[in-house]
């Protein structure tokens, strides 16, 4: 069964401060790895993808990735209220001979005013 | 541009009855995914679509799902008959061909099954 996990939290942060989010895969031929947000009711909607090992950067929000750890986090500096939300980690497993993304079940992140 | 859109929002119906959810994938996009989401098994891919063709359907959950493509804009998932464990927001996604590309995502459809 190839999985993607993470906590779930809730993981509460103070505003202005850094939130790390974490993630595992069991599929070590991933190639691609993305992070979702997506805040109650709402569809999930992308913030980051990485491909390569090391540090992707985006305004407030950072991606790191390990493969050989088999380990992708986000960082949002400067976190906001409106950062409220869930985030899930999403992994391109090869399957049945095609490709698709396996979500995470997502990590709730509040920040605290 | 427009998004994914899909159709309806909402869909409240009785066990036993049938379910058709619909998907209109943005313009250009050759891959097309349904995704269920429920607080218990979060985001699962049900099956997906390259160039209208199914590729993966090992997620659908039994014989009472079924996905069609029958062109590049338009993609329904029936269930028939349904029951209240169907119940959870149905999601579809699209993307382009490049395997590194991402999904985006429609507003989904929370279906009640009761």
């Amino acid at each position: 069964q190839k999985e993607v996990e993470q906590n779930s939290g809730p993981l509460s942060v103070p505003e202005g401060a850094i939130a790390s989010l974490n993630c595992t895969y069991s599929d070590r031929g991933s190639q691609s790895f993305f992070w979702y947000r997506q805040y109650s009711g709402k569809s999930p909607e992308l913030i980051m993808f990485i491909y390569s090992n090391g540090d992707k950067e985006d305004g407030r929000f950072t991606a790191q990735l390990n493969k050989a750890s088999q380990y992708v986090s986000l960082l949002i500096r400067d976190s906001q209220p409106s950062d409220s939300a869930t985030y899930l980690c999403a992994v391109n497993m090869w399957r049945g001979g095609a490709d698709g993304l396996t979500f995470g079940k997502g990590t709730h992140l509040i920040i605290q005013p | 541009d427009a998004g994914v859109i899909q159709s309806p929002r909402h869909e409240v119906t009785e066990m036993g009855q049938e379910v058709t959810l619909r998907c209109k994938p943005i313009s250009g996009h050759d891959y097309l995914f349904w995704y269920r989401q429920t607080m218990m098994r979060g985001l699962e891919l049900l099956i997906y679509f390259n160039n209208n063709v199914p590729i993966d359907d090992s997620g659908m959950p039994e014989d009472r799902f079924s996905a069609k493509m029958p062109n590049a804009s338009f993609s329904t998932l029936k269930i028939q008959p349904s029951e209240p464990r169907d119940s959870a927001v149905y999601f579809c996604a699209s993307r382009i061909s490049s395997y590194n590309s991402p999904l985006h995502f429609g507003n989904g459809t929370r279906l009640t099954v009761t």
